[in-house]
């Protein structure tokens, strides 16, 4: 299938290490923050998600991380596994109209 | 409980043809709005419906344009169409409840190329 994750930053990593995927923002009345991914042929899928008046977020070996002082973001994927090979996408709804305005993505690559 | 579909999958159109691309949305969501993803690229936003009518939109000319149903399910039209149009376009649904945005769900896209 097509790729999505042409001429994106690449993050290759051993399977079973931690991922650490960062993103910044461009506007500070954005107050919902969400994660994505996305692999080939496919819709963004739902990782994770945080509002702007929490700093830190768990999931299911996802933790979300947001530093509103600096408009900075990341995800971090404890113990990477084949399936996280994707493109990821953070995303901004700006002002509460509730719109989603897409980073530019991170290609992950786990090698077996 | 069924997720976000979109309809047709895939989609080839000549240059100036029109084009009508379909989608469900998640049930229990109210909202629906319609992205562009070109190649290597994140979606760009194009319109939301709520209610059956335009809440807000992106910076896409006219020739693009949009119903939502009763039952929610939406359409995005674009007619005049260019070669730049070619892209994935992406339905996504979510619930707005007090003026917020819950469960932003996208399908897996209609991919258009033109030609």
């Amino acid at each position: 299938g097509e790729s999505v994750g042409l001429h994106l930053p690449t993050l290759s990593v051993q399977e079973g290490d931690n991922s650490i995927i960062n993103c910044a923002y461009s506007n500070s009345a954005s107050d919902y923050f969400i994660w994505y991914k996305q692999e080939s042929g496919k819709g963004p899928q739902f990782i994770i998600d945080i509002r702007s008046n929490m700093d830190k977020r768990q999931g299911q070996r996802v933790t979300v991380l947001l530093n509103k002082t600096v408009k900075h973001l990341s995800l971090q994927i404890a113990a990477t596994q084949p399936g996280d090979s994707a493109v990821y996408f953070c995303a901004e709804n700006i002002g509460g109209n509730n719109r989603l305005a897409f980073g530019k993505g991170n290609q992950v690559v786990v090698i077996p | 409980e069924t997720g976000v579909t979109q309809s047709p999958t895939h989609l080839i159109k000549t240059r100036g043809q029109q084009v009508t691309l379909r989608c469900s949305s998640q049930s229990g969501h109210n909202t629906v709005s319609w992205y562009q993803q070109a190649l290597g690229q994140g979606p760009q936003f194009i319109f939301q419906y709520y209610r059956e009518e335009e809440n807000g939109r992106g910076n896409f000319p006219p020739r693009f344009s949009g119903l939502q149903f009763p039952n929610y399910s939406s359409e995005l039209n674009v007619n005049a169409l260019e070669l730049d149009d070619s892209a994935l376009y992406l339905c996504a649904s979510s619930s707005e409840i007090m003026g917020q945005a819950w469960g932003y769900t996208f399908g897996s896209g209609t991919r258009l190329t033109v030609v």
